[in-house]
């Protein structure tokens, strides 16, 4: 059984459109997490939500909006996509804060290419 | 600021030890962590180190010094399957955010 599942894998896009990727956690983790990685592999954080609610977001254009429906489903929604967009996000969760040794588990990512 | 270090790229021969080194500055410090990611795949954990010393988890090792803000990940009897790249990550806050540095992309060679 996959612990952290993201889909799409690959999704290859037109500059302006909108689109989401979706992400699932089935390890019962309370955090979860978007990360960027660009061409240069820098993976640099974007959000995180615990329980549901949001406690890091950092400084990433309006245009993208996650959403947590319940702690298992952390989804991202972009709007009027740019070519600058273009990377590999990759979902991922921890258990709460004093099992952080532990570690996050990640997705597979995402692959998204702006035309 | 927050910053964290490592070698872009290194080469070692299978069957060898290779040494990949870290160093960081952050404004807080909860741990540091060690991630191997092949290429097209994600992150996986590797270590975990919150203490001063060395961790030994089978081939791989993993030491810190929280005075220096320095950390190395130690790989032993090289195998070609360990091609890949190795993230340092710092955990710098009370919101448990990993901070990654751009990696150290390994190359093993016959």
């Amino acid at each position: 059984d996959t612990a952290v599942s993201q889909t799409p894998k690959y999704l290859v896009t037109q500059m302006g459109n909108d689109k989401s990727i979706k992400c699932e956690q089935n390890l019962g983790h309370d955090t979860m997490y978007w990360y960027k990685q660009d061409s240069k592999k820098f993976l640099k954080i974007m959000f995180s939500y615990n329980n549901k609610e949001l406690i890091i977001n950092e400084t990433v254009p309006n245009r993208f909006s996650p959403k947590s429906p319940d702690k298992a489903h952390l989804n991202l929604h972009i709007n009027s996509l740019e070519l600058g967009d273009s990377a590999v996000y990759f979902c991922a969760s921890s258990q709460d804060p004093g099992a952080i040794a532990h570690g996050y588990t990640f997705g597979s990512g995402t692959r998204l290419t702006v035309v | 600021g927050q910053n964290i270090d490592q070698p872009t790229e290194m080469t070692a021969t299978e069957g060898a030890i290779v040494q990949i080194n870290c160093t960081y500055q952050t404004s807080g410090f909860n741990g540091l962590f060690w991630y191997q990611q092949h290429a097209g795949e994600a992150p996986t954990f590797l270590s975990y180190n919150v203490l001063d010393g060395l961790e030994e988890k089978g081939r791989f090792s993993s030491f810190l010094s929280r005075s220096k803000g320095y950390s190395y990940l130690l790989l032993k009897e090289l195998q070609m399957k360990d091609s890949a790249s190795y993230l340092c990550a710092v955990d710098g806050g009370a919101t448990n955010k990993l901070i990654f540095g751009t990696g150290t992309l390994l190359a093993v060679q016959p």
